[in-house]
């Protein structure tokens, strides 16, 4: 399995507040994801990258922004918390070899937004 | 754009009882397909996946699943479960052409085994 942490893994934060939750890979994989995930709602992607400072948009990215200045590091930020946002995170990797796309997926964060 | 469906989001089953768990996709191009488990409170972990060749797929576990083509569907089967199989499965759905190897999620099947 890919060496995908995050941090943190809980967090509980205010309305309004900035939040910024990190994705840390150790196996050098091009492609990194945010996504949410909500009951009944499955996985939903937030955003992606394809390579250092290169992102894009995914399905659900209003209120999201993305950083990623290092191979190994994503950075999802929150700029302005809201209650909608109350969720549990997920990172994920991939090399994005044309063979595969298999995504690895690291332990979640919950976030509650009160 | 694509689609993935899981007809069901809920399958209760008995321990040792066989169990398939549906899913379909919607698809204008050829596709790679994926099905992922995520015990409670952890990650999601691929169980299996199919990218070409014989439609059968063997993945972890003792979980299998069969590509059909014609009724775009991709379900996942298990000759006889365990209580440890109680977990949400989910399928998922990539572009084979895509450059970002994004995938499409479906809504996820909880599967719950009794003993």
């Amino acid at each position: 399995d890919a060496g995908i942490t995050q941090s943190p893994r809980h967090k509980v934060t205010e309305t309004g507040t900035p939040v910024t939750l990190r994705c840390h890979q150790t196996e050098n994989h091009r492609y990194m994801y945010w996504y949410r995930q909500d009951p009944g709602h499955g996985l939903r992607l937030i955003h992606y990258s394809y390579g250092v400072k290169d992102t894009d948009k995914g399905e659900v990215s209003d209120g999201y922004s993305v950083s990623r200045s290092k191979t190994e590091d994503f950075l999802l930020t929150l700029e302005s918390a809201t209650s909608s946002q109350t969720s549990v995170y997920f990172c994920a990797t991939s090399p994005g070899t044309s063979r595969s796309y298999e995504q690895y997926f690291g332990p979640g964060t919950r976030l509650t937004v009160t | 754009a694509q689609s993935v469906t899981q007809l069901d989001s809920q399958v209760p089953v008995f321990e040792e009882a066989p169990v398939e768990l549906r899913c379909n996709y919607s698809s204008s191009v050829s596709v790679y397909l994926f099905w992922y488990v995520q015990y409670p409170n952890q990650g999601l972990q691929l169980l299996l996946k199919y990218l070409s060749g014989s439609t059968l797929v063997k993945g972890i576990n003792g979980f299998e699943a069969e590509f059909n083509k014609s009724q775009t569907s991709f379900h996942l089967r298990k000759p006889s479960v365990h209580i440890s199989d109680t977990a949400e499965y989910f399928c998922a759905v990539s572009d084979r052409g895509g450059s970002q190897g994004n995938l499409i999620f479906g809504k996820g099947t909880k599967l719950s085994v009794k003993p």
